[in-house]
């Protein structure tokens, strides 16, 4: 059974970088076929998908062209997990956060999310 | 961006009735697109992609159907554990990405 586990802080200051780790179990990383994403969701912009990062002989990623600029997701095969990093926020970046897998062959659906953290922009 | 519109916004049903939701896109996704359940405080659960397979361990009684713009979600007979928000989702292999709908609120009657 995939489980994959959040962690990062609940709140950043303004203008700081927004950094939050998923830490999978029953699966890896690194295995071709399936993708690693982030999806946030906010009372104001509802379900928004962030980016992904993958692999397949060496490692991608694909961002939203809103996010494009501030954003990087990456991997880290020795602890199988990979991150978010959303650098100069602002209280509009405030939401609940998810990692999520996709369903394999590019399919490109969720099947197995983390639990959500709340991170807050506020000073 | 292709836009997703989901109708109605809530739609208020009994245990046992048939739930009808509605999800629109600003422009053709050809069959790219699934249904998510979400409960609160609870991640979305995915229940069908590409309109119309059911995700593993969903029950039959939800089914997709649609093509192109229009796509909807069937809940043959509501039990208690379905009233939930549900979202659309559509995916694009050029550029890669997704959006999601606005949801809509299946509640108590």
């Amino acid at each position: 059974q995939v489980q994959m586990q959040q962690s990062g802080p609940g709140l950043v200051q303004p203008s700081q970088t927004l950094s939050l780790t998923c830490a999978i179990s029953g699966d890896s990383v690194s295995r071709n076929s399936v993708g690693w994403t982030w999806i946030r969701q906010s009372p104001s912009r509802g379900l928004e998908w962030l980016g992904r990062t993958y692999y397949r002989s060496k490692w991608y990623q694909d961002y939203a062209v809103s996010m494009r600029g501030r954003i990087t997701i990456n991997a880290d095969t020795s602890k199988n997990q990979f991150s978010l990093h959303l650098t100069s926020v602002t209280p509009e970046d405030t939401a609940v956060y998810f990692c999520a897998r996709d369903l394999g062959l590019d399919l490109l659906y969720f099947d197995y999310w983390g639990q959500g953290t709340l991170v807050t922009v506020s000073s | 961006e292709i836009v997703l519109t989901q109708s109605p916004a809530t739609l208020s049903l009994s245990p046992g009735e048939r739930a009808t939701l509605s999800c629109r896109a600003s422009q053709s996704v050809s069959s790219f697109l699934a249904w998510y359940q979400q409960k609160p405080g609870q991640a979305p659960r995915l229940l069908i992609y590409d309109t119309s397979i059911r995700a593993t361990g969903i029950p039959a009684r939800f089914s997709g159907s649609g093509s192109g713009t229009d796509f909807t979600l069937t809940i043959s007979s509501l039990e208690p554990e379905d009233f939930a928000v549900y979202y659309c989702q559509q995916r694009s292999n050029w550029p890669p990405g997704s959006t999601f709908g606005p949801g809509t609120k299946v509640d108590i009657k």
